[in-house]
């Protein structure tokens, strides 16, 4: 079993839809959670990150993080065809190396 | 500011060819690190750099070398390219290293590499 396991999907929503991607874990070490969107043929850029539980906002993005239950969350509000792209979750703790999910590609058609 | 720069973006080899893929950045980061990317598979690391002078193996090192040669650049070698090595490279930087913190990465465009 991976220490990071992600669906890897393709998710297939409709634009204007809430979108909810999601990563377990294993590891209890693991304290910073990382969210990375990957454009086609672009390498991963970080969107955003939490420090420990609870959730962080920025604009449409919603990161929510379950430290009890090892689940980690990523919501888009009104998605939109842009948001169209593979999601990759990351974490770190007691460890500097990130440790990579799969990946879940999510396609928004209009 | 470029960021995160690989060379080259594509590269076609034949089987037992060797080459060698260069990164450099220019965002003052300790640590550095190489990536592949397989469908299916995710971000693999090759090997690490936590800062100048060190090197580390990561999860599939077999078949590649690397060199740290100064705080900017990291490059890969394939010594005896085989068809199992096509895929994507990536190389990144890391705000942190061998030290508590989020370690957010900055990744290049990938270098996308065919073996025949």
């Amino acid at each position: 079993q991976k220490e990071v396991e992600q669906d890897p999907g393709p998710l297939s929503v409709p634009e204007g839809a809430i979108v909810s991607l999601n990563c377990t874990y294993s590891n209890s070490a693991f304290q910073y959670f990382m969210w990375y969107r990957q454009y086609s043929r672009k390498g991963p850029e970080l969107l955003m990150y939490t420090y420990s539980s609870g959730n962080k906002e920025d604009g449409r993005f919603t990161a929510q993080v379950d430290k009890s239950s090892k689940y980690i969350s990523l919501f888009i509000r009104d998605s939109q065809p842009s948001d169209s792209a593979t999601y990759l979750c990351a974490m770190t703790g007691g460890s500097y190396i990130p440790t990579f999910g799969r990946g879940t590609s999510l396609i928004v058609h209009p | 500011n470029a960021g995160v720069t690989q060379t080259p973006k594509f590269q076609v080899l034949k089987t037992g060819q060797s080459m060698t893929l260069q990164c450099a950045q220019d965002m003052n980061h300790n640590s550095m690190y190489w990536y592949r990317q397989d469908p299916g598979m995710g971000l693999r690391l090759i090997y690490y750099s936590a800062s100048e002078g060190t090197t580390d193996k990561g999860e599939v090192p077999n078949g590649y070398n690397v060199s740290r040669l100064n705080k900017r650049e990291f490059s890969l070698r394939l010594e005896s390219a085989a068809p199992s090595q096509t895929s994507v490279y990536f190389c990144a930087t890391g705000d942190r290293g061998e030290s508590s913190g989020a370690n957010v990465l900055t990744f290049g465009a990938g270098s996308r590499l065919t073996v025949l």
